[in-house]
């Protein structure tokens, strides 16, 4: 299975900071990559697919690029709402993976 | 509205078996994948597999090949998943999810997850 790491693991950022997370692949996945948002006791919420793309409703702020094997999602303007665990998963190779997560929390 | 709706959390032995159904509204249920992911408590998610609603076809990860099933009616728009031979370390919340139709193996909908807990 393609191994996915993140960093980091968890960031404290404040409203209005710009925040980065990278996802890095154990091999090349070209651009099948998506990025979810979830909140406690919540269910995931798709954010970006295919590295860069953002799911329909989705704020502009939030932002993904890379291919291969390193990739970043950016929150250009962190939001109150946007304080939650972001996960990153693959899906060039089965089965699909994830990432451990990069909680954001307030600073 | 989109809507994948999950049943009730289970408390399982270890050796039993749980089945945990979702039922889907506001889409056509046949035209989409149903995929099968979980996440123990406090930690990350992890795939187990997905299902086809039409043909009734699945894909399994190895790691629970022989002891997953998945399975659907589609009369009722719901698919279920059913696990065997619990042990403590099934304890997790269990999600199904939509495929998305433009990236195979990306999930654009979720249900609100069941928590099994698995306890003697």
């Amino acid at each position: 299975d393609i191994q996915m790491t993140q960093s980091p693991s968890s960031v404290s950022a404040s409203v209005g900071d710009r925040v980065t997370i990278t996802c890095r692949a154990s091999q090349g996945i070209s651009s099948w990559l998506a990025w979810y948002q979830q909140k406690p006791g919540k269910a995931p919420k798709l954010l970006i697919y295919t590295a860069s793309s953002l799911q329909s409703g989705v704020p502009s702020r939030f932002s993904g690029s890379g291919s291969g094997t390193d990739f970043t999602l950016t929150i250009s303007s962190l939001q109150p709402e946007d304080f939650a665990t972001y996960y990153c998963q693959q899906t060039n190779n089965f089965p699909p993976t994830f990432g451990q997560g990069t909680k954001v929390d307030i600073k | 509205q989109v809507q994948l709706v999950q049943s009730g959390a289970e408390v399982k032995k270890p050796g039993a078996s749980v089945k945990v159904s979702c039922q889907a509204s506001g889409y056509f249920f046949t035209n989409y994948d149903i995929h099968w992911v979980r996440q123990a408590t406090g930690q990350g998610l992890e795939w187990m597999g997905w299902m086809n609603p039409t043909s009734g076809n699945t894909g399994y990860a190895q790691k629970f090949q022989g002891r997953v099933s998945f399975t659907r009616d589609t009369s009722i728009r719901t698919a279920y998943m059913e696990l065997s031979s619990l042990r403590s370390d099934d304890t997790a919340v269990y999600y199904c999810a939509r495929g998305f139709t433009l990236v195979r193996g990306v999930n654009d909908y979720w249900g609100q997850g069941t928590l099994v807990t698995v306890s003697s």
